[in-house]
């Protein structure tokens, strides 16, 4: 069974650092999509960012990238020049291949921002 | 577009009674899922829908829960004779199956059910 593995509960940035947030995972396909979702408080769950696992090129969404190292299995997001409304708990998720199956997260991350 | 609505928003209820959560995806969206995520942790997955039809439901949907999508359009969650364990967040997210190999999940508000 695939299985995703954040090892940071929370971390804390200052307002305009950078944050780098860890996350690994295990699988034995070749083809899936890893994502980062954003849940801030009592608000519902949105999408960060995404990687194709077949695409060598790490994604890229305006202050936010991930690193991803496919053969670490390692997919960590960085956020450059923090905000405040970036607080929130961020879950990396797993999915494999093609065909919309569902997603398998991990513990999360919670993030805050200190001004 | 008005997005992934879920009702109620919160529920309290007392060990033993039944429960039933609904959710209205996204108006095209073909695909809906159902997870519980429980305090600290992130969302499990219970089981998805495309159309009417249920197609895969993890270990965790123990025969006291049960979920329907009548007509392929909204879904429903009961949970039968509930448990103090049952105490968590219920969210639902819908997506569209098409022919391209990614559609993102939108996940709605979420229930949070509580039991005493």
């Amino acid at each position: 069974a695939q299985t995703v593995t954040q090892s940071q509960p929370e971390m804390s940035v200052q307002e305009a650092e950078t944050v780098t947030l860890s996350c690994t995972y295990d699988t034995s396909e070749s083809d899936y999509y890893l994502f980062w979702y954003k849940q801030p408080p009592s608000r519902q769950m949105i999408l960060v960012i995404r990687q194709e696992a077949y695409k060598q090129q790490n994604a890229t969404e305006n202050r936010f990238s991930v690193n991803f190292q496919k053969a670490a299995k390692s997919f960590s997001l960085k956020i450059s020049d923090s905000q405040l409304g970036d607080a929130a708990m961020y879950f990396c998720a797993y999915r494999r291949g093609s065909g919309n199956t569902p997603l398998v997260f991990g513990k999360g991350t919670r993030l805050s921002v200190i001004a | 577009d008005t997005g992934v609505s879920q009702n109620p928003r919160h529920k309290i209820t007392k060990r033993g009674q039944n429960v039933t959560f609904r959710c209205d995806p996204i108006s095209e969206h073909n695909r809906l899922y159902w997870y519980r995520q429980t305090l600290g942790q992130g969302p499990e997955f219970l089981t998805y829908f495309q159309n009417e039809a249920q197609l895969e439901k993890s270990r965790l949907l123990s025969d006291r829960f049960s979920a329907e999508r009548p007509k392929g359009s909204f879904s429903t969650l009961e949970i039968q004779r509930t448990e103090q364990g049952d105490s968590a967040m219920y969210l639902c997210a819908s997506s569209f199956a098409g022919t391209r190999s990614y559609n993102e999940q939108f996940f709605g508000p979420g229930t949070r059910l509580t039991v005493l």
